[in-house]
C-alpha cells in the first residue's frame, strides 16, 4: 500500500530544546525521503532529504536519520528557535510510469517553539 | 535561485464554473506534478506529467480535471466544472530528473462558492 505515518501531530518545545519528528513508510522501493517545512499559507519548502543508501545526514541544526530495515526515518532539530515554528511534513516517493515519483506525505507535525 | 511560480495566488469561482490554474516550473526540470491540500490536512498527489503526457493520476483526478503543457514553460491544471469540495490549495511541483527532488510553487488557493 501507499502509506506514510507521521508522529507526533503536534509538538511544543521551549526555545533551545530539541525536537524530533518520526515517520514510517511502507514502500520498500522508496529511495529518498524529503522533509518539508510549511509556514501558514505558504508553500511546502524542502529543508533536507536523505537518500536510501545513507543512514544519517546533517545540515547545521537539522539532521535526518534513516532505518531502512524498520522503514523509519526521523527529523531532528537542535537548539530550536521561534522561527522553527511551522508544520513539518515527511514524504516518500512512489515510483510510477515514466519514472515519475509522486510523493506520499505524512499527516504533518505542527511544531511550536515557545520563547 | 530559480523557483516554481504559480498564478493566480487566489481564485474564487462559482460552483460549476471552469478554472485554470497556471504554473511555471523551474526551467530545466522535466517532471511536473500537481498536488492539493485541503485546509489543515496533508498534501495529496493529483497527477504527474512527463514527456508531454500524464504519467500517473490519483483517484481525485477524475474526468473534470485535465493538465496541459501548452508551450515550453507553462503547466496548467484545468477543472472543468468546479464543485464545493474542490476548494483547496493547489500546488505545482517540478523535478529535474527521475532521482531529483521536488520543489513546490507558492500555491493557488481555490475557493468554490
Amino acid at each position: 500500500g501507499e502509506n506514510v505515518e507521521q508522529h507526533p501531530s503536534t509538538l511544543s518545545v521551549q526555545e533551545g530544546d530539541s525536537a524530533v519528528i518520526k515517520c514510517t513508510y511502507s514502500d520498500s522501493a522508496s529511495n529518498y525521503f524529503p522533509w518539508y517545512k510549511q509556514e501558514l499559507g505558504k508553500r511546502p519548502q524542502l529543508i533536507i532529504d536523505i537518500r536510501s543508501n545513507v543512514g544519517e545526514k546533517k545540515d547545521q541544526r537539522i539532521a535526518v536519520t534513516l532505518n531502512k530495515t524498520a522503514k523509519h526515518f526521523s527529523l531532528h532539530i537542535t537548539e530550536t528557535q521561534p522561527e522553527d515554528s511551522a508544520v513539518y511534513f515527511c514524504a516518500a516517493p512512489r515510483r510510477g510510469s515514466g519514472n515519475t515519483g509522486k510523493l506520499i506525505f505524512g499527516q504533518g507535525t505542527t511544531l511550536q517553539v515557545k520563547p | 535561485e530559480p523557483e516554481v511560480t504559480q498564478t493566480p495566488s487566489h481564485q474564487v469561482t462559482q460552483m460549476g464554473q471552469e478554472v485554470i490554474l497556471r504554473c511555471v516550473p523551474i526551467s530545466n526540470h522535466l517532471y511536473f506534478y500537481w498536488y492539493r491540500q485541503i485546509l489543515g490536512q496533508k498534501v495529496e498527489f493529483l497527477v504527474s506529467f512527463y514527456n508531454n503526457e500524464i504519467s500517473e493520476k490519483s483517484e481525485i483526478f477524475d474526468d473534470q480535471f485535465s493538465v496541459e503543457r501548452p508551450d515550453g514553460s507553462n503547466f496548467t491544471l484545468k477543472i472543468r466544472s468546479t464543485k464545493l469540495e474542490d476548494s483547496a490549495m493547489y500546488f505545482c511541483a517540478s523535478q529535474e530528473g527521475a532521482a531529483g527532488l521536488q520543489f513546490f510553487g507558492p500555491g493557488t488557493r481555490l475557493t468554490v462558492l
